[in-house]
């Protein structure tokens, strides 16, 4: 157990709709990453945060958004879903520090877009 | 469980051998790497990491080597086990507490 924890493990729903998916992070982790997995492009970083500041920026669509809150516990929220929107979507988590500090995952939410 | 990166590459070893997985980097400005471990249904798990400053460091059975020059890294499995087979990723980074640049992956399959 990674002590990272995501919620729903599953997501079904259709074209067009929202959804937010939840992660909290490893106790005294301050630092949130949000990362995408599919068959054909691999684990993609979409989001970073630091206690509650977005901190860097990677392949996120502007359909997408994320945010972290005072309790460091972060929410992913994808709107006007595509087909092409399924995919795994991995929390991960980072202790404070300048020295090695690996990111933790947790076991992620699966999306299918029917 | 589902599968993960369909056509990965796949290495197959005998329960009881050494397993030596590889991996090309893109970034010569990288300075820190990490191997995980992900099993089916499951997320990636922290296997072991390594900074630019070091050439090798070794685990509970596992040893990661680093070569700048050609911008490669390995993760050798010693007596590989069942318990071993899953997909193993690369990833890089700026430091530990930069986004991950992940490689493609390589499935492990131990034949017992």
């Amino acid at each position: 157990d990674s002590g990272v924890t995501q919620t729903p493990k599953h997501l079904i729903t259709a074209t067009g709709q929202r959804v937010t998916l939840r992660c909290s992070p490893r106790s005294g982790d301050l630092s949130v990453y949000w990362y995408q997995q599919s068959l054909d492009q691999g684990l993609q970083f979409l989001i970073q945060y630091y206690n509650g500041e977005e901190r860097a920026k990677g392949n996120i669509l502007e359909r997408f958004s994320a945010q972290q809150f005072p309790d460091l516990h972060s929410e992913l929220n994808l709107s006007s879903l595509e087909l092409g929107d399924s995919a795994l979507y991995f929390c991960a988590s980072s202790a404070p520090g300048q020295s090695n500090q690996p990111q933790h995952f947790g076991d992620g939410t699966r999306l299918s877009i029917l | 469980g589902e599968s993960v990166g369909l056509h990965l590459p796949t290495l197959s070893v005998q329960e009881g051998d050494n397993s030596i997985i590889n991996c090309a980097y893109s970034n010569s400005a990288s300075d820190y790497f990490i191997w995980y471990k992900q099993e089916s249904g499951k997320g990636p798990q922290f296997i072991i990491d390594i900074r630019s400053n070091m050439d090798k460091r070794q685990g509970q059975r596992v040893t990661v080597l680093l070569n700048k020059t050609v911008k490669h890294l390995s993760l050798q499995i010693a007596a590989t086990q069942p318990g071993d087979s899953a997909v193993y990723f690369c990833a890089e980074a700026y430091s530990g507490n930069t986004p991950l640049v992940f490689g493609k992956g390589t499935r492990l399959s131990v034949i017992a």
